[in-house]
């Protein structure tokens, strides 16, 4: 299993481009979700899926877009990057959406927003 | 957002001492916690967790405490090595619900 996979893992945006973050797993996992770290905070929840076709928001949702339409996909697109969302993007998955078992997380994205 | 909090943002140990990473939360509802390491540049990685019914677990040089009186989580780790320089997280999920929330770390060094 390659487990949680993201691309890009660097990306420089222009203030008002759009762009998505890729993420896929290949684990059957049916919780997927989004954080976001910044330097010298923990991880903040952006989106979360229970499931194909289910999504919700998490703490900080504003400025981003989720869909699920596999279960191995969960794409994160932000609308209009605003320097603000300069960020390390991680993915991660679960076996379960009663979130009872470990999350296992991509490597990352680093995103600059100028 | 719901408090998860580390008692102390960096540590520093000998090589072969013993580790001690605290983590003390607030709501009384959490049911599961997980510690996670993160090295630089990396994806946080799964350590232990444990769930509320239980006091106590242990893996491979590492052990987690929970206290729900005082509403503490621990992390020890035996003989600490190099490799254990990282940052440590502690996560809570609250009855069983569809988010964690993670405290902002620890930054373990190892001195060789």
């Amino acid at each position: 299993n390659a487990g949680v996979t993201q691309t890009p893992k660097f990306q420089v945006l222009k203030t008002g481009q759009s762009m998505t973050l890729q993420c896929a797993q290949d684990m059957n996992h049916e919780y997927m979700s989004w954080y976001r770290q910044d330097p010298g905070m923990g991880l903040r929840l952006i989106h979360y899926s229970v499931g194909a076709g289910i999504t919700d928001q998490g703490e900080v949702p504003n400025g981003y877009n989720v869909s699920r339409s596999t279960t191995e996909d969960f794409p994160l697109r932000l609308l209009s990057a605003a320097p603000s969302q300069t960020s390390v993007y991680f993915c991660a998955s679960s076996y379960s959406a009663a979130l009872t078992y470990e999350q296992y997380f991509g490597p990352g994205t680093r995103l600059t927003v100028t | 957002g719901e408090s998860v909090g580390l008692h102390l943002p960096t540590l520093s140990v000998q090589e072969g001492d013993n580790s001690i990473i605290n983590c003390a939360y607030s709501n009384s509802a959490s049911d599961y916690f997980i510690w996670y390491k993160q090295e630089s540049g990396k994806g946080p990685q799964f350590i232990i967790d444990i769930r509320s019914n239980m006091d106590k677990r242990q893996g491979q040089r590492v052990t987690v405490l929970l206290n729900k009186t005082v509403k503490h989580l621990s992390l020890q780790i035996a003989a600490t090595q190099p490799g254990d320089s990282a940052v440590y997280f502690c996560a809570e999920n609250i009855n069983t619900g569809n988010q964690f929330y993670f405290g902002t770390g620890t930054s373990l060094t190892v001195i060789p």
